[in-house]
């Protein structure tokens, strides 16, 4: 089975200053086209997850710019460049090559503002 | 707006069965993929099950395939997931999500959750 790490587990911000999330997958998300199956998703206090990036470095549409994402493989970075006080909640990524035997999430990564 | 409305709170018994639907809306159902997830109380997401709605054909998780069915209404633009057998440690709140093109990557639009308890 594919097992899916992030790092840190646990992050407090302050406002204005960037952060980074590590997610790590135990086997490569990258496909023969090019692509890695990789999602991030923040699920925010008391509400649903939503979808920040897909592909790996795509941002999903109304998403701001200061969400990015990167990496190839079997390691990826979600990076907020300036952390607004919004984006507290938990971070999620989850890896979509390995259907139909499973959609992996990562344990989540649980942002908090300093 | 890609919109998906879920059924209300389920309280379950031990040994029966729970149906949770997940309207569509703002997108088309036809066109799109459903993915359905659980969140126990401070866990991580678990993914249950998956269909792409066109041609209805459905993938399960292995932990919940000798007991979960997941189908469509197109219609009604309206998925369904029914676990049965429940256990107390089924209680969970119970998640739909969409991909409006079939993908199984990008799941745009979330339904706002089921809460199922299972309890005798």
């Amino acid at each position: 089975d594919i097992v899916m790490t992030q790092s840190p587990l646990s992050l407090s911000v302050t406002p204005g200053e960037p952060a980074s999330i590590s997610c790590r997958s135990s086997q490569s998300l990258l496909q023969n086209n090019g692509y890695n199956y990789l999602d991030w998703y923040l699920q925010k206090p008391g509400q649903s997850p939503q979808l920040l990036i897909y592909l790996a470095s795509n941002r999903a549409s109304g998403v701001p710019d200061r969400f990015s994402g990167s990496g190839s493989g079997t390691d990826f970075t979600l990076t907020i460049s300036r952390v607004e006080a919004e984006d507290v909640g938990v971070y999620y990524c989850m890896e979509t090559l390995h259907t139909p035997r499973g959609f992996t999430f990562g344990p989540g990564t649980k942002v908090d503002i300093k | 707006q890609m919109q998906l409305v879920q059924s209300g709170p389920e309280v379950k018994k031990p040994g029966t069965s729970v149906k949770v639907s997940c309207k569509a809306s703002g997108f088309s159902f036809v066109s799109s993929s459903v993915l359905w997830l659980r969140q126990a109380r401070g866990q991580r997401l678990e993914w249950i099950g998956w269909i792409v709605v066109g041609s209805g054909n459905t993938n399960y998780a292995q932990n919940f395939r000798d007991r979960v069915t997941i189908n469509r209404d197109t219609p009604t633009g309206t998925a369904y997931m029914e676990l049965s057998s429940l256990r107390s440690d089924d209680t969970a709140m119970y998640f739909c999500a969409a991909n409006p093109w079939g993908l199984r990557y990008a799941f745009d639009a979330w339904g706002q959750g089921t809460m199922v308890t299972v309890s005798s």
